[in-house]
């Protein structure tokens, strides 16, 4: 099973900043079957990024994805006031498994 | 416009059983591969079980293989999830989520249906 490892738990930032989440892999992901969600409280997931750096249908372009083989990261650009919440990255090369999530918090 | 309603969570007691439903509009329900995910209370998210458009090929996470079944009713446009001796550590939002288009990524969610494994 590929272990998926997010980085840091949690960030602290203001909006208008910039924010770097990290999810690294126990082994390579094939051929970057990776995704990033947003999930704030009590709601489902949202899919901001699949195949690592494709962003689907209706996330603005201040989300960017990247990153292959065991090091993924997904680029925040400007932190709005929605956009603080908790990020999970997922896996789906070999089966499918999550990380554990990087809360965004408002500093 | 795509919808998916999870219902049969509740309260159930260890060595129990249920039985979630996933009533799914909006779109062709055979054409798509489906799957279960789950996320106990203040955890992350943990797949379950996903099942191909026609139901022939099934996988399940090594958590609850042999104790859960997933089957879907195209003719109903429905995905259900038989949970069998159940346990503490299966408390959990259950969400039905819809395969992408190219891979077993979920754009589309339902809002989760909650159970609770309790004596």
């Amino acid at each position: 099973e590929i272990v998926l490892t997010q980085s840091p738990g949690t960030l602290s930032l203001s909006p208008g900043e910039r924010a770097t989440l990290s999810c690294r892999a126990s082994q390579s992901v094939s051929s970057s079957c990776l995704a990033w969600y947003q999930q704030i409280p009590g709601q489902a997931p949202r899919l901001l990024i699949y195949g690592a750096s494709s962003r689907a249908t209706g996330i603005p372009d201040r989300f960017s994805g990247s990153g292959s083989g065991t090091d993924f990261t997904l680029i925040i650009s400007r932190l709005e006031p929605e956009d603080f919440a908790v990020y999970f990255c997922q896996q789906y090369g070999s089966s499918l498994t999550f990380g554990g999530g990087t809360k965004v918090e408002i500093k | 416009q795509v919808q998916l309603v999870e219902s049969g969570g509740g309260l159930v007691k260890p060595g129990g059983s249920l039985r979630l439903s996933c009533a799914a509009s909006g779109f062709t329900f055979s054409d798509y591969y489906m799957s279960w995910i789950r996320q106990a209370p203040g955890k992350g998210l943990e797949w379950v079980s996903n099942i191909s458009s026609s139901g022939s090929d099934i996988n399940y996470a090594d958590s609850v293989k042999g104790r859960f079944t997933i089957s879907r009713d195209n003719a109903k446009n429905s995905l259900y999830l038989q949970m069998n001796s159940l346990r503490a550590e299966d408390t959990a939002v259950y969400y039905c989520a819809r395969r992408g288009s190219s891979g077993w990524y979920f754009f589309y969610w339902g809002q989760g249906t909650l159970v609770t494994v309790s004596s």
